[in-house]
C-alpha cells in the first residue's frame, strides 16, 4: 500500500527566501505525482503535475522534481511571499487499474513579510 | 480548467439526522469520482471510489451503510451521511476524473454534527 511522507511538517521562513518541500512515497508504481495547495477551511488548488515520465515541472516561481526510483518529489519555491502561506500537500497516483491518489500530510507553510 | 462544485459548502445538522452532499462536474464528464474526509489539521483521506452506474468501492474502514454513496450520472455524485453523530463532523471534498489524468477537486463541503 502506498505511504506519502512530507518533511517538515511546518515552516516558517521570512519573505524573499527560496525554500523546499520534500515528499516521499513507498511505491514507485506511479503514474504521476501531484502538488496541491490548500489555504485554511478551504478545497485544493492543484499547483503541478509531474507524469512518471518526466523528471520537474515549472509554473512561475514553483517548480517540481520527481525521483521515481528513489521514492521522492520536491518542491522549490522561489522568493517567497507572504500570499504562499498555506498547507501544501503531495499526492501519488498509484498505477494499476485501482487509480487513485494517496496523499500526504502536508507542509504548513508560514511566510513572514 | 474543468471545474467541479460542491453543495451545500457547509451545512450543520442535529445528531441522529441524515445528510446530503452533492459533487457535480460542471463542464465535463466524470467516469470516476471520489470522496475524501479531511480532519482538522490532518491530510485527505480516501473514503470511496464511484464509478458512473456501479456500486462504490470503499477504503478499509469506512462504513458503507453510513456513508451512502450514489453516482448516477457522469456529472452527479452524492454521498449520504445516515444517522449522522458529532464523530462525523468533518471537512469533505469530492474530485472527478474524466479522462486518464488530473483529478479536479470540489471546493469541500464543513459537516458540523451538533
Amino acid at each position: 500500500k502506498q505511504e506519502v511522507t512530507q518533511i517538515p511538517a511546518a515552516l516558517s521562513v521570512p519573505e524573499g527566501e527560496n525554500l523546499v518541500l520534500n515528499c516521499s512515497f513507498t511505491d514507485s508504481a506511479i503514474y504521476n505525482l501531484q502538488w496541491f495547495r490548500q489555504d485554511p477551511g478551504k478545497g485544493l488548488t492543484s499547483l503541478l503535475l509531474i507524469q512518471s515520465s518526466q523528471r520537474e515541472q515549472t509554473s512561475g516561481r514553483l517548480n517540481a522534481s520527481l525521483d521515481k526510483s528513489s521514492g521522492r518529489s520536491t518542491l522549490y519555491i522561489a522568493a517567497s511571499q507572504p500570499g504562499d502561506s498555506a498547507t501544501y500537500l503531495c499526492a501519488a497516483d498509484s498505477s494499476g487499474s485501482a487509480r487513485q491518489l494517496t496523499f500526504g500530510s502536508g507542509t504548513q507553510l508560514t511566510v513572514l513579510p | 480548467g474543468a471545474v467541479v462544485s460542491q453543495h451545500p459548502s457547509w451545512v450543520i445538522c442535529k445528531s441522529g439526522t441524515s445528510v446530503k452532499i452533492e459533487c457535480r462536474s460542471l463542464d465535463f464528464q466524470a467516469t470516476t469520482m471520489f470522496w475524501y474526509r479531511q480532519f482538522p489539521k490532518q491530510s485527505l483521506m480516501l473514503m470511496a471510489t464511484s464509478n458512473e452506474g456501479s456500486k462504490a468501492t470503499y477504503e478499509q474502514g469506512v462504513e458503507k451503510d453510513k456513508f451512502l454513496i450514489n453516482h448516477a450520472s457522469l456529472t452527479l455524485s452524492t454521498l449520504t451521511v445516515t444517522s449522522a453523530h458529532p464523530e462525523d463532523s468533518s471537512f469533505y471534498i469530492c474530485s472527478a476524473r474524466g479522462g486518464r489524468d488530473t483529478q479536479y477537486f470540489g471546493p469541500g463541503t464543513r459537516l458540523t454534527v451538533l
